[in-house]
């Protein structure tokens, strides 16, 4: 059965730092490009960031180019998310999900609560 | 970026009518489109893939059709249980978006 179990979520101060890790299990977690998804107010779900299944490649939302930076461990099958400068609009439910060869997010973790206080 | 816009933002429905979602795409995205289906407390779910092909396990009365730049959901003769926010996605270019969601709420 395939997994996701996010962690790290906290309640943090403006301008801080948290680190969020997303557990893979049940599949092959180094044959999958990962991602980190929140949802973004009026505007559905966001796609905050995106690492290649070597992680050679990395996307991230203007929102958090150059707050935030993703890496994976595929020896760990562990998915992370290191966020700093954080904001008060980086309040949000942060979820952890994989595409099907390039498609559809066909599996998601229960996301983990990041908030930010200003 | 490609922009999808669905409609309507919300909709107030009985149990047992038909509901139907439209996403239209600021340019084709041929058939990489997908819908989920977010509940309260839940993470989303994936409903429909590459517009119309169907997921194991997500009953029946769930269907996509369309491709381009507009496609549909339908949800026959809705049940209580469906009751969410519903998104559609598309993988065909980078960045990779969403709608902005439509809620249906059961009258």
């Amino acid at each position: 059965e395939v997994q996701l179990v996010e962690s790290g979520g906290d309640l943090v101060q403006s301008g801080g730092s948290l680190r969020l890790s997303c557990a893979a299990s049940g599949f092959t977690f180094s044959r999958h490009a990962m991602y980190w998804v929140r949802p973004a107010p009026g505007k559905g779900l966001e796609i905050v960031s995106v690492i290649s299944t070597d992680g050679g490649s990395t996307y991230y939302a203007d929102s958090v180019k150059g707050r935030f930076t993703i890496s994976r461990d595929n020896s760990k099958n562990t998915l992370y998310l290191q966020m700093g400068s954080l904001r008060a609009e980086d309040t949000a439910m942060y979820y952890c999900t994989r595409d099907d060869g390039g498609g559809p997010f066909d599996h998601w973790g229960q996301g983990t609560l990041v908030t930010v206080s200003s | 970026e490609i922009v999808l816009t669905q409609s309507p933002d919300f909709q107030s429905v009985t149990p047992k009518e038909e509901v139907t979602i439209t996403c239209r795409a600021s340019q084709s995205i041929h058939s990489s489109l997908h819908w989920y289906q977010q509940k309260p407390e839940q993470s989303p779910k994936l409903l429909i893939k590459y517009a119309s092909q169907s997921i194991s396990g997500i009953p029946s009365r769930f269907s996509g059709s369309g491709s381009g730049t507009d496609f549909t959901l339908t949800i026959n003769s809705l049940e209580a249980e469906d009751a969410a926010t519903y998104y559609c996605h598309q993988s065909s270019s980078v960045p990779q978006t969403f709608g902005q969601g439509t809620k249906v709420e059961i009258k």
